[in-house]
Protein backbone atom coordinates (compact mmCIF):
# COMPACT_ATOMS: atom_id res chain seq x y z
CA UNK A 1 0.00 0.00 0.00
CA UNK A 2 1.45 3.07 -1.15
CA UNK A 3 1.10 6.00 1.27
CA UNK A 4 2.16 8.56 -1.60
CA UNK A 5 1.24 8.97 -4.89
CA UNK A 6 3.44 10.38 -7.51
CA UNK A 7 2.35 11.07 -11.10
CA UNK A 8 3.53 11.02 -13.94
CA UNK A 9 6.11 8.60 -13.77
CA UNK A 10 7.75 10.40 -16.72
CA UNK A 11 8.02 13.84 -18.53
CA UNK A 12 9.36 15.20 -21.24
CA UNK A 13 9.03 19.37 -21.71
CA UNK A 14 10.56 21.79 -23.95
CA UNK A 15 12.79 24.51 -22.75
CA UNK A 16 10.73 27.24 -21.40
CA UNK A 17 7.83 25.36 -20.80
CA UNK A 18 6.37 24.71 -17.50
CA UNK A 19 7.04 21.43 -16.03
CA UNK A 20 3.88 19.97 -13.45
CA UNK A 21 4.34 16.77 -11.13
CA UNK A 22 1.50 16.29 -8.87
CA UNK A 23 1.43 13.98 -5.53
CA UNK A 24 -1.59 12.73 -3.43
CA UNK A 25 -2.09 11.29 -0.12
CA UNK A 26 -3.88 9.54 2.19
CA UNK A 27 -2.81 10.03 5.84
CA UNK A 28 -3.74 13.06 7.22
CA UNK A 29 -0.93 13.08 10.20
CA UNK A 30 1.43 14.07 7.58
CA UNK A 31 2.96 17.47 8.26
CA UNK A 32 5.80 18.16 6.30
CA UNK A 33 5.82 17.48 2.44
CA UNK A 34 9.54 18.01 0.89
CA UNK A 35 10.38 18.03 -2.79
CA UNK A 36 13.45 16.38 -3.65
CA UNK A 37 16.14 16.50 -6.40
CA UNK A 38 18.37 13.63 -8.03
CA UNK A 39 20.60 13.46 -10.91
CA UNK A 40 22.20 10.59 -12.18
CA UNK A 41 24.97 9.16 -9.88
CA UNK A 42 23.63 11.77 -6.93
CA UNK A 43 21.69 11.51 -3.90
CA UNK A 44 18.75 13.16 -3.78
CA UNK A 45 18.96 16.67 -2.50
CA UNK A 46 16.12 19.02 -0.88
CA UNK A 47 14.53 20.69 -3.71
CA UNK A 48 11.59 22.99 -1.76
CA UNK A 49 9.37 21.94 1.21
CA UNK A 50 5.69 22.78 2.57
CA UNK A 51 3.95 22.51 5.69
CA UNK A 52 0.16 22.22 5.69
CA UNK A 53 -0.36 25.63 6.93
CA UNK A 54 -0.09 27.21 3.75
CA UNK A 55 -1.50 26.72 0.03
CA UNK A 56 1.74 27.61 -1.82
CA UNK A 57 5.52 28.64 -1.55
CA UNK A 58 7.53 29.48 -4.09
CA UNK A 59 11.70 29.32 -4.56
CA UNK A 60 13.30 31.31 -7.47
CA UNK A 61 11.75 29.09 -10.54
CA UNK A 62 10.14 25.97 -8.37
CA UNK A 63 6.60 26.43 -6.42
CA UNK A 64 4.53 23.76 -4.69
CA UNK A 65 0.79 23.88 -4.32
CA UNK A 66 -0.61 22.18 -1.47
CA UNK A 67 -4.50 21.30 -1.67
CA UNK A 68 -5.32 20.35 2.01
CA UNK A 69 -8.75 19.28 1.57
CA UNK A 70 -7.90 17.02 -1.42
CA UNK A 71 -4.57 15.93 0.39
CA UNK A 72 -2.36 16.69 -3.15
CA UNK A 73 0.57 18.76 -3.61
CA UNK A 74 2.64 19.29 -6.75
CA UNK A 75 5.67 20.84 -7.65
CA UNK A 76 5.56 23.31 -10.31
CA UNK A 77 9.03 24.50 -12.76
CA UNK A 78 8.34 27.70 -14.72
CA UNK A 79 10.90 28.17 -17.44
CA UNK A 80 12.30 25.22 -17.52
CA UNK A 81 15.73 23.83 -18.25
CA UNK A 82 18.04 21.36 -19.67
CA UNK A 83 19.59 21.61 -16.49
CA UNK A 84 16.34 21.15 -14.92
CA UNK A 85 16.23 17.52 -16.31
CA UNK A 86 16.39 15.05 -13.15
CA UNK A 87 14.23 12.41 -11.00
CA UNK A 88 12.31 14.54 -9.03
CA UNK A 89 10.50 12.66 -5.21
CA UNK A 90 7.59 13.89 -3.49
CA UNK A 91 7.96 12.53 0.01
CA UNK A 92 5.66 12.88 3.32
CA UNK A 93 6.38 13.12 6.76
CA UNK A 94 4.17 12.19 9.75
CA UNK A 95 4.42 13.67 13.20
CA UNK A 96 5.42 11.21 15.47
CA UNK A 97 5.99 13.97 18.47
CA UNK A 98 9.53 13.96 17.68
CA UNK A 99 10.34 10.35 17.80
CA UNK A 100 11.04 9.61 14.36
CA UNK A 101 11.31 11.69 11.26
CA UNK A 102 11.08 9.13 8.23
CA UNK A 103 10.40 10.35 5.01
CA UNK A 104 7.51 8.31 3.14
CA UNK A 105 8.66 9.28 -0.68
CA UNK A 106 6.58 8.74 -3.92
CA UNK A 107 7.73 6.56 -6.83
CA UNK A 108 9.52 9.65 -8.54
CA UNK A 109 9.21 11.54 -11.86
CA UNK A 110 12.19 11.25 -14.71
CA UNK A 111 11.85 14.92 -15.98
CA UNK A 112 13.68 15.68 -19.76
CA UNK A 113 13.52 19.13 -20.54
CA UNK A 114 14.57 19.55 -24.23
CA UNK A 115 16.52 22.41 -25.34
CA UNK B 1 31.34 20.86 5.14
CA UNK B 2 31.55 17.47 3.74
CA UNK B 3 28.59 16.12 3.29
CA UNK B 4 27.15 12.67 3.51
CA UNK B 5 29.20 9.91 2.14
CA UNK B 6 28.81 6.48 1.41
CA UNK B 7 30.97 3.24 0.88
CA UNK B 8 31.10 1.30 -1.55
CA UNK B 9 29.39 2.94 -4.63
CA UNK B 10 28.79 -0.05 -5.97
CA UNK B 11 28.85 -3.92 -5.42
CA UNK B 12 27.95 -6.86 -6.81
CA UNK B 13 28.10 -10.01 -4.90
CA UNK B 14 26.04 -13.45 -5.10
CA UNK B 15 23.07 -14.77 -3.57
CA UNK B 16 24.07 -16.37 0.14
CA UNK B 17 27.22 -14.16 0.29
CA UNK B 18 27.72 -11.29 2.94
CA UNK B 19 27.97 -7.19 1.97
CA UNK B 20 28.70 -4.66 4.50
CA UNK B 21 27.71 -1.48 3.27
CA UNK B 22 28.97 1.75 5.45
CA UNK B 23 27.65 5.47 5.98
CA UNK B 24 29.59 8.29 7.41
CA UNK B 25 27.00 11.19 8.38
CA UNK B 26 28.10 14.91 8.89
CA UNK B 27 29.74 16.14 11.26
CA UNK B 28 27.14 16.67 14.50
CA UNK B 29 24.48 15.33 12.84
CA UNK B 30 22.60 13.04 15.38
CA UNK B 31 20.12 11.47 13.06
CA UNK B 32 20.94 8.93 10.73
CA UNK B 33 18.48 7.37 8.42
CA UNK B 34 18.78 4.17 6.03
CA UNK B 35 16.85 4.01 2.65
CA UNK B 36 16.33 1.53 -0.53
CA UNK B 37 15.17 1.85 -4.01
CA UNK B 38 14.47 -0.98 -6.24
CA UNK B 39 14.13 -0.51 -9.33
CA UNK B 40 11.56 1.76 -10.87
CA UNK B 41 9.75 2.07 -7.28
CA UNK B 42 9.89 4.26 -4.28
CA UNK B 43 12.67 5.03 -1.82
CA UNK B 44 12.04 3.49 0.99
CA UNK B 45 12.63 3.76 5.14
CA UNK B 46 14.62 0.89 6.49
CA UNK B 47 15.67 2.68 9.83
CA UNK B 48 16.53 5.61 12.18
CA UNK B 49 19.29 6.09 14.68
CA UNK B 50 19.30 9.02 16.92
CA UNK B 51 22.99 9.15 18.04
CA UNK B 52 23.85 5.24 18.48
CA UNK B 53 20.55 3.87 19.50
CA UNK B 54 17.96 2.64 16.84
CA UNK B 55 15.22 4.89 17.02
CA UNK B 56 12.73 3.14 14.70
CA UNK B 57 13.53 -0.31 12.65
CA UNK B 58 9.86 -0.72 11.60
CA UNK B 59 11.25 -0.92 7.68
CA UNK B 60 13.92 -3.26 8.20
CA UNK B 61 12.71 -6.16 5.63
CA UNK B 62 13.79 -8.95 7.92
CA UNK B 63 16.66 -10.57 10.03
CA UNK B 64 19.19 -10.83 7.08
CA UNK B 65 19.70 -6.97 7.80
CA UNK B 66 22.04 -5.74 10.99
CA UNK B 67 22.66 -2.03 11.39
CA UNK B 68 24.76 -0.56 13.81
CA UNK B 69 26.18 2.82 14.38
CA UNK B 70 29.30 2.90 16.52
CA UNK B 71 29.59 5.60 18.94
CA UNK B 72 26.93 7.74 17.14
CA UNK B 73 28.80 8.28 14.10
CA UNK B 74 29.54 6.26 11.00
CA UNK B 75 26.36 3.22 10.73
CA UNK B 76 27.09 -0.08 8.68
CA UNK B 77 23.94 -1.71 7.32
CA UNK B 78 25.18 -5.84 6.78
CA UNK B 79 23.37 -7.68 4.86
CA UNK B 80 23.64 -11.67 5.31
CA UNK B 81 22.81 -13.45 3.47
CA UNK B 82 22.14 -11.57 0.69
CA UNK B 83 18.99 -12.50 -1.44
CA UNK B 84 18.39 -11.63 -5.21
CA UNK B 85 15.41 -9.50 -3.83
CA UNK B 86 17.93 -7.15 -2.00
CA UNK B 87 19.21 -5.10 -5.11
CA UNK B 88 18.74 -1.80 -5.41
CA UNK B 89 20.09 1.29 -4.21
CA UNK B 90 20.67 1.91 -0.71
CA UNK B 91 21.21 5.59 0.67
CA UNK B 92 22.12 6.94 3.80
CA UNK B 93 21.11 10.78 5.08
CA UNK B 94 21.70 12.49 8.13
CA UNK B 95 19.82 15.33 9.73
CA UNK B 96 20.02 17.71 12.91
CA UNK B 97 16.39 19.54 11.92
CA UNK B 98 13.96 18.78 9.42
CA UNK B 99 16.43 18.92 6.18
CA UNK B 100 17.40 15.34 5.54
CA UNK B 101 20.86 15.16 3.30
CA UNK B 102 21.17 12.01 1.49
CA UNK B 103 24.41 10.50 0.55
CA UNK B 104 24.99 9.48 -3.34
CA UNK B 105 24.40 5.82 -2.55
CA UNK B 106 25.28 2.46 -2.92
CA UNK B 107 24.47 -0.07 -5.83
CA UNK B 108 23.64 -3.49 -4.59
CA UNK B 109 23.96 -6.08 -7.63
CA UNK B 110 23.04 -9.38 -5.55
CA UNK B 111 23.47 -12.56 -8.44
Amino acid sequence: QQQVKQSPQSLIVQKGGISIINCAYENTAFDYFPWYQQFPGKGPALLIAIRPDVSEKKEGRFTISFNKSAKQFSLHIMDSQPGDSATYFCAARKNYGGATNKLIFGTGTLLAVQP
Amino acid sequence: EAGVTQFPSHSVIEKGQTVTLRCDPISGHDNLYWYRRVMGKEIKFLLHFVKESKQDESGMPNNRFLAERTGGTYSTLKVQPAELEDSGVYFCASSQWDTQYFGPGTRLTVL
